[in-house]
């Protein structure tokens, strides 16, 4: 079966570091994504992992272990406008034919 | 910045009624997918489609459901006799798939349809 879990609720403090951990196990791995969602809009996209290692882009970076079905998104120096829902999600190739299978997402509250 | 557009933001709909909901993908994007998430709860797939033809869908994806790409540029979902459990944000969403650029295999989303179903 697919089973993604990620933490429900986080807060931090602005200013602060959070990071966000992911597990998985899934079927047809082909790489894991870390979109942002503000409520009532679309998931954009912050970063993709393909091979194990840590992937910086500006404040955001993201870390995958393929073999321990783990990730984590690493947000440093927050802002109130990061207060959103951070979704995990596994790119799943089967048949060459790929699709996301998302977690629940985790509920980032940032305070002054 | 090249977007995906979805088209209405908002439809309500009576119980058994169809409804149509649209969108624009990228246009060098070769693949596209719907997605939807019920209000509260997580983003599932529904399907995927390449080359004019479903690639892949999920067990929600029953017989209710259809997809087209009647022209160049718009890909549709329909629902044909809508239940009140089809409540949700729909969002589509494409990508190049060029397996050579991790940026290729980036699903860039829409704006969402919320669809109401009373």
């Amino acid at each position: 079966g697919q089973n993604i879990d990620q933490p429900t609720e986080m807060t931090a403090t602005e200013g602060a570091i959070v990071q966000i951990n992911c597990t998985y196990q899934t079927s047809g791995f082909n790489g894991l994504f870390w979109y942002q969602q503000h409520a009532g809009e679309a998931p954009t996209f912050l970063s993709y992992n393909v091979l194990d290692g840590l992937e910086e882009k500006g404040r955001f970076s993201s870390f995958l272990s393929r073999s321990k079905g783990y990730s984590y998104l690493l947000l440093k120096e927050l802002q109130m406008k990061d207060s959103a829902s951070y979704l995990c999600a596994v790119h799943s190739i089967s048949g060459g034919y790929n699709k996301l299978i998302f977690g629940a997402g985790t509920r980032l509250a940032v305070h002054p | 910045e090249p977007e995906v557009t979805q088209t209405p933001s908002h439809q309500v709909t009576q119980m058994g009624q169809e409804v149509i909901l649209r969108c624009v993908p990228i246009s060098n994007h070769l693949y596209f997918y719907w997605y939807r998430q019920i209000l509260g709860q997580k983003v599932e797939f529904l399907v995927s489609f390449y080359n004019n033809e479903i690639s892949e869908k999920s067990e929600i994806f029953d017989d209710q459901f259809s997809v087209e790409r009647p022209d160049g540029s718009n890909f549709t979902l329909k629902i044909r006799s809508t239940k009140l459990e089809d409540s949700a944000m729909y969002f589509c969403a494409s990508s190049e798939r060029d397996r050579d650029r991790v940026s290729g295999e980036t699903q860039y989303f829409g704006p969402g349809t919320r669809l109401l179903v009373l």
